[in-house]
């Protein structure tokens, strides 16, 4: 069971924006910096944001990652059908039972 | 281009061991820089840490508490790849299996990841 809590799905129209949130502790998300990931359907995550903020080599400044407190955002811009899929937020987890943990996932639909 | 290569059964019996490889080509498992991780992912329990492996002078793994009495990950710099075991399977570890690579900037993110293999637990 995941212990970061994002919105099970979100919807916008082409050219508009979604802002993805994921929920955490202090264990987690308070503490550690924070990954995105992007997963099409029957196809591996692919690392979208790290380090809160940061993009790899390839991945276009409309997607962007920020962290207040014990939450973290994912927000994408100028929306296109390509982005349709779902999305993860990822950290470590220092409770006596954790490690490594990853939200529920939003799927992203463009309408 | 670095590429993570999955293999390994996708039926195993109840009570029989799991066990998959991740071949890895255009980086090297005993990298000082990175770790290797098997992740997997079940409707039931989404996406899940199993452990990693990481050299730093000597090997280090680390695993999950849901599956730390059964897992073992191991890496073999001679074939440069990593293996996933995970004994005494129930149909509860039926999942899509990923090797991934951790990376290090400010703190540790899986930049890139097998194509995964669906294992199912079922007799």
């Amino acid at each position: 069971q995941s212990v970061l809590t994002q919105p099970p799905s979100m919807s916008a129209a082409p050219g508009q924006e979604v802002t993805i949130s994921c929920s955490g502790s202090s264990s987690n998300i308070g503490n550690n910096y924070v990954s995105w990931y992007q997963q099409f359907p029957g196809t591996a995550p692919k690392l979208l944001i790290y380090d809160n903020n940061k993009r790899p080599s390839g991945i276009p400044d409309r997607f962007s990652g920020s962290k207040s407190g014990t939450s973290a955002t994912l927000g994408i811009t100028g929306l296109q059908t390509g982005d349709e899929a779902d999305y993860y937020c990822g950290t470590w987890d220092y409770s006596p039972t954790a490690g490594r943990v990853f939200g529920t996932g939003t799927k992203v639909t463009v309408l | 281009q670095v590429q993570l290569q999955q293999s390994g059964p996708g039926l195993v019996k109840p009570s029989q061991t799991l066990s998959l490889t991740c071949a890895i080509s255009g980086d090297t498992v005993s990298s000082n820089s990175a770790a290797w991780a098997w992740i997997r992912q079940s409707p039931s329990r989404g996406l899940e840490w199993l452990g990693r492996t990481y050299y730093r002078s000597r090997w280090y793994s680390e695993y999950a508490v849901s599956v730390k009495s059964r897992i073992s990950i191991n890496a073999d710099p001679s074939k440069n790849h990593f293996s996933l075991q995970l004994t005494s399977v129930t149909p509860e570890d039926t999942a899509v299996y990923y090797c991934a690579r951790d990376q290090w900037g400010q703190d540790w993110y899986f930049d890139l990841w097998g194509r995964g293999t669906l294992v199912t637990v079922s007799s």
